[in-house]
C-alpha cells in the first residue's frame, strides 16, 4: 500500500527565516510526485510535479527536490503570504489516476 | 489556462432535498475526480471519470451520484445527505496517461447538511 508521510504537521515562522518540509513516500514504482498549496476553504493549488530521483523545480521562494524516498519543499526567505497547508501526493505506476495525499504541514509565517 | 471552476461555492441543504454541484474546465483534458474534504484532512477521493466513463468509484454510498456529460463537464447529484457528509466538494480534473497527469483542483463547493 502506498504511503505518503509529511513531517513537520505544523512549522511557523518569523518572515525571512528560510525552512523545509519533508515529504517521505513509500510506493511500488512512482509515477510523479505532486506539491500543491492549500490555503483555508480553497481548493489545492498545483505547485510542482516531480518525476525522477534528482529532479529539482523552483517557483519564486520555493524549490522541491526527489530522492528515491522522500521529497523536500525548501522555502527561502518567506512571506507572510506563503502561509498555507502544504500537500504532497503520489501517484503509483499501474496507480490509474490515483493519487495518495499527505496530511500537509500547516505553515504560518509571522511578520 | 489551468483552471477548473465549480458552482455554487456554498451548499446549505437538509436531509430530504436534491442537489447537485457543477464541475467545467476547458483544458482538453479527459479525467475528472470528485473529492471529499473535511477540515484538517486530505482531501479523499470519491469518483473517477476517464474519457467520460466511470472508471473508479471509492465504495461511495449511493446517495452521491455522479455523471459527466461530455468531457468537459462533471456532476455531483446529492440525495438525502446526512450532516456527516457535511464537507468541501472539490473537483478536479487531468490528461490520461503519459507524462502529463497533474491533477488540476477546482475552488471547491462547501456543503452544509442539516
Amino acid at each position: 500500500e502506498d504511503q505518503v508521510t509529511q513531517s513537520p504537521e505544523a512549522l511557523r515562522l518569523q518572515e525571512g527565516e528560510s525552512s523545509s518540509l519533508n515529504c517521505s513516500y513509500t510506493v511500488s514504482g512512482l509515477r510523479g510526485l505532486f506539491w500543491y498549496r492549500q490555503d483555508p476553504g480553497k481548493g489545492p493549488e498545483f505547485l510542482f510535479t516531480l518525476y525522477s530521483a534528482g529532479e529539482e523545480k523552483e517557483k519564486e521562494r520555493l524549490k522541491a527536490t526527489l530522492t528515491k524516498k522522500e521529497s523536500f519543499l525548501h522555502i527561502t526567505a518567506p512571506k507572510p503570504e506563503d502561509s498555507a497547508t502544504y500537500l504532497c501526493a503520489v501517484r503509483a505506476s499501474g496507480g490509474y489516476q490515483k493519487v495518495t495525499f499527505g496530511t500537509g504541514t500547516k505553515l504560518q509565517v509571522i511578520p | 489556462d489551468t483552471e477548473v471552476t465549480q458552482t455554487p461555492k456554498h451548499l446549505v441543504m437538509g436531509m430530504t432535498n436534491k442537489k447537485s454541484l457543477k464541475c467545467e474546465q476547458h483544458m482538453g483534458h479527459r479525467a475528472m475526480y470528485w473529492y471529499k474534504q473535511k477540515a484538517k484532512k486530505p482531501p479523499e477521493l470519491m469518483f473517477v471519470y476517464s474519457y467520460e466513463k466511470l472508471s473508479i468509484n471509492e465504495s461511495v454510498p449511493s446517495r452521491f451520484s455522479p455523471e459527466c456529460p461530455n468531457s468537459s463537464l462533471l456532476n455531483l447529484h446529492l440525495h438525502a445527505l446526512q450532516p456527516e457528509d457535511s464537507a468541501l466538494y472539490l473537483c478536479a480534473s487531468s490528461q490520461v496517461g503519459g507524462r502529463t497527469d497533474t491533477q488540476y483542483f477546482g475552488p471547491g463547493t462547501r456543503l452544509t447538511v442539516l
